[in-house]
């Protein structure tokens, strides 16, 4: 295990409900990151949190909605979702935003959507 | 906007073999960083190796080597006396430099087995 941490680890959650993803990281890093990895294709960025400010958000849809209270915590609440969100999402951090740092990965929360 | 191409989607090598991942990039930019993630079935991803566009040497990290051919936009994985432990899926990213991490771009990855 790396010092980032997600809970829950799978989680099945109807299209009405709401329910948040939890990351957090034991690194002393600035830099947050929530990826979307669906089979057979390539990990998609979705947010990224500099010192707790958000400074990317790849299009994504609303009813992801994240959340970073310090640099050590990072959540994504869902609301609404469709099945089509269902896949494996990965928490990730780093020292800072810049690509000097590699990306310290969790062990990711698989998303059902029924 | 920046492509990487994974074209095998599976490999498989004889443990103690070596095998080579191929990668392919597509970017305008003239300096950038090119990686190699692990990800072994657990699912937790960990960095490989790290290639910087603008040295010319290609980096080693033990028994993991790369082949980086700039002019084609090149960026293979060579991994030499293969282990059971490197069973994986294995993605390529690239990334601009001076950038941020925001624009660290995925291929499909490529999934590894060793037989014993």
């Amino acid at each position: 295990e790396t010092g980032v941490t997600q809970t829950p680890r799978h989680l099945v959650m109807g299209m009405t409900n709401k329910k948040s993803l939890k990351c957090e990281q034991h690194l002393g890093h600035n830099a947050m990151y929530w990826y979307k990895q669906s089979a057979k294709k390539p990990l998609e960025l979705m947010f990224v949190y500099n010192f707790k400010e958000q400074t990317e958000n790849n299009s994504v849809p609303s009813r992801f909605s994240p959340e970073c209270p310090n640099s050590s915590h990072l959540f994504l609440h869902l609301h609404t979702l469709q099945p089509e969100d269902s896949a494996l999402y990965l928490c990730a951090s780093s020292q800072d935003g810049s690509l000097f740092y590699e990306q310290y990965f969790g062990p990711g929360t698989r998303l059902t959507v029924t | 906007a920046q492509t990487v191409t994974q074209s095998q989607p599976e490999m498989s090598v004889q443990e103690a073999e070596t095998v080579t991942l191929s990668c392919t990039y597509d970017t305008s930019e003239s300096d950038y960083y090119l990686f190699w993630y692990k990800q072994p079935p657990s699912r937790q991803m960990i960095l490989v190796i790290r290639q910087e566009a603008y040295k010319q040497q290609n980096a080693t990290e033990n028994r993991f080597s790369v082949n980086f051919q700039k002019a084609a936009k090149s960026f293979s994985l060579k991994i030499s006396d293969s282990q059971l432990g490197d069973a994986a899926m294995y993605f390529c990213a690239s990334s601009n430099y001076g950038g941020s991490q925001g624009n660290l771009i995925f291929g499909k990855g490529t999934k590894l087995s060793v037989k014993p």
